[in-house]
């Protein structure tokens, strides 16, 4: 496609319940990223792609959090047990840069999660 | 680890004036600085970056900016700012990790209000 794709757009969820965040990076883009924007702060970093595996997931903020992409393009960030603390704007980004480039990374519009 | 800090939670400025939004950062060696504008329902996008070489960087939309090494600074100009600058901004300082990926540092914004 022409962007990066999120969705939903947003996700409504009731606490304990299980979601799923889908992303379309853009075709041949083999970096993608996970981000996590709550409310009054800037994006802050969960997970880095490179092809299929998972490169960096230092940003993941405990083991409820999950993310693939086993074809090395459409991703899914995965998050289990969800609580009211999870509630925000997850943003994909992918880049066409391989490990070590400075290729510019373009974000999609985001995942509006709220845990009720 | 590296931070950023954007002092201006929110700005509001008369269609036509001049901008100037301030970004301060914290980074052990050289940064790479990025500014981001976020427009309501609309993904982040990318209005101008500084690698190195020339302290003065134009991007997108008529926006530059100025590295200022001695103060730690990539402030966000435009002379004369348009009712559409109306959004959220974000500065960011891109690191290098481990991994190989460049990992962003977003400040926590600042909205642009414009007034007729």
């Amino acid at each position: 496609g022409a962007g990066v794709s999120q969705t939903p757009s947003n996700k409504v969820t009731e606490k304990g319940k299980y979601v799923e965040l889908r992303c379309d990076p853009i075709s041949g883009h083999t970096a993608l990223y996970w981000y996590r924007q709550s409310l009054g702060q800037g994006p802050e970093f969960l997970i880095y792609f490179q092809g299929t595996g998972a490169a960096d997931d230092s940003g993941l903020p405990n083991d409820r959090f999950f993310a693939v992409r086993p074809e090395g393009s459409v991703s899914t960030l995965k998050i289990q047990r969800t609580e009211r603390g999870d509630s925000a704007v997850y943003l994909c980004a992918s880049s066409s840069g391989q490990v070590g480039s400075r290729a510019e990374a373009f974000f999609g519009q985001g995942t509006r999660l709220t845990v009720v | 680890a590296q931070s950023v800090t954007q002092p201006d939670i929110h700005i509001t400025v008369s269609e036509g004036a001049s901008l100037e939004l301030r970004c301060n950062y914290s980074y052990g060696a050289t940064p790479y600085l990025f500014w981001y504008v976020q427009s309501p329902g609309q993904g982040l996008q990318l209005l101008l970056k500084y690698f190195s070489g020339d302290t003065l960087v134009q991007g997108i939309k008529g926006f530059e900016a100025e590295f200022k090494r001695s103060q730690s600074s990539f402030n966000l100009r435009k002379p004369s700012v348009h009712w559409s600058d109306a959004a959220e901004y974000f500065c960011a300082v891109g690191a290098r990790s481990n991994f190989g990926n460049e990992k962003l540092t977003f400040g926590t914004g600042t909205r642009l209000t414009i007034i007729p």
